[in-house]
């Protein structure tokens, strides 16, 4: 069974400061990865899909680097801001058989203090 | 706004009872998902449909089933309910498969009392 961690669980960031956070998965077998943000009382809304090793992907101050040998992605948010306070998960696609889903970590939860 | 739709908002129910969520993807969409998603628990994928067959299956409870109809909007049926099953219920869509970003509508907060 694939397992998609994410660290750390929560994080507390001044605004200003840049932060970053782990997603690491089973390195074999790897098809695609996934960056979600969900802010509270809304639904998550897709960042990244990334494919392939080495990766780098950037939208406005979030970026996340992909590496599919060691198993693990990076998302990166720079000069944080009380806007970007919000959980962000990563998803892995797993494939079982003929059929593949995405397989969610728990999430990192942001907070930025203004 | 993902362009997802899903109705109702909220479901209060007892237990034993059968319950109906809807859900129409964005346009042009051709994939559904539904994921369930229970307190402490991560986003648990469901089932998918592709313009209108099954296209993967996840740990869907035999209680629960789902369809996808010709208009490609989606039902997600749940019968014989227990008190386990209050969570939140996402859809969500895709222009295609799983290499592409989905879209993820407001969610239905259904609560078994």
């Amino acid at each position: 069974i694939l397992n998609v961690e994410q660290s750390p669980q929560s994080l507390h960031v001044q605004e200003g400061d840049s932060t970053n956070f782990t997603c690491s998965f089973p390195s074999s077998n790897f098809y695609a990865l996934h960056w979600y943000r969900w802010e509270t009382a809304k639904s998550p809304e897709a960042l990244f899909v990334m494919t392939l090793n080495g990766d780098e992907k950037k939208k406005g101050r979030i970026s996340a680097t992909l590496n599919t040998k060691e198993g693990y992605s990076y998302l990166y948010i720079k000069g944080s801001q009380p806007e970007d306070s919000a959980t962000y998960l990563c998803a892995c696609l797993n494939y079982g058989g003929s059929q593949g889903n995405l397989i969610f970590g728990k999430g990192t939860k942001l907070s930025v203090k203004p | 706004d993902s362009g997802v739709t899903q109705t109702p908002k909220h479901l209060i129910t007892a237990t034993g009872q059968r319950v109906t969520l809807r859900c129409s993807p964005r346009s042009g969409d051709l994939s559904v998902y539904w994921y369930q998603q229970s307190l402490d628990q991560g986003l648990q994928f469901l089932i998918q449909y592709y313009n209108g067959e099954e296209r993967a299956k996840g740990n869907i409870l035999e209680r629960f089933s789902a369809q996808q109809f010709p208009d490609l909007h989606s039902e997600l049926n749940l019968s014989s309910l227990e008190l386990g099953d209050s969570a939140l219920y996402f859809c969500a869509s895709s222009a295609g498969g799983l290499y592409n970003e989905q879209f993820f509508g407001p969610g239905t907060r259904l609560t078994v009392l």
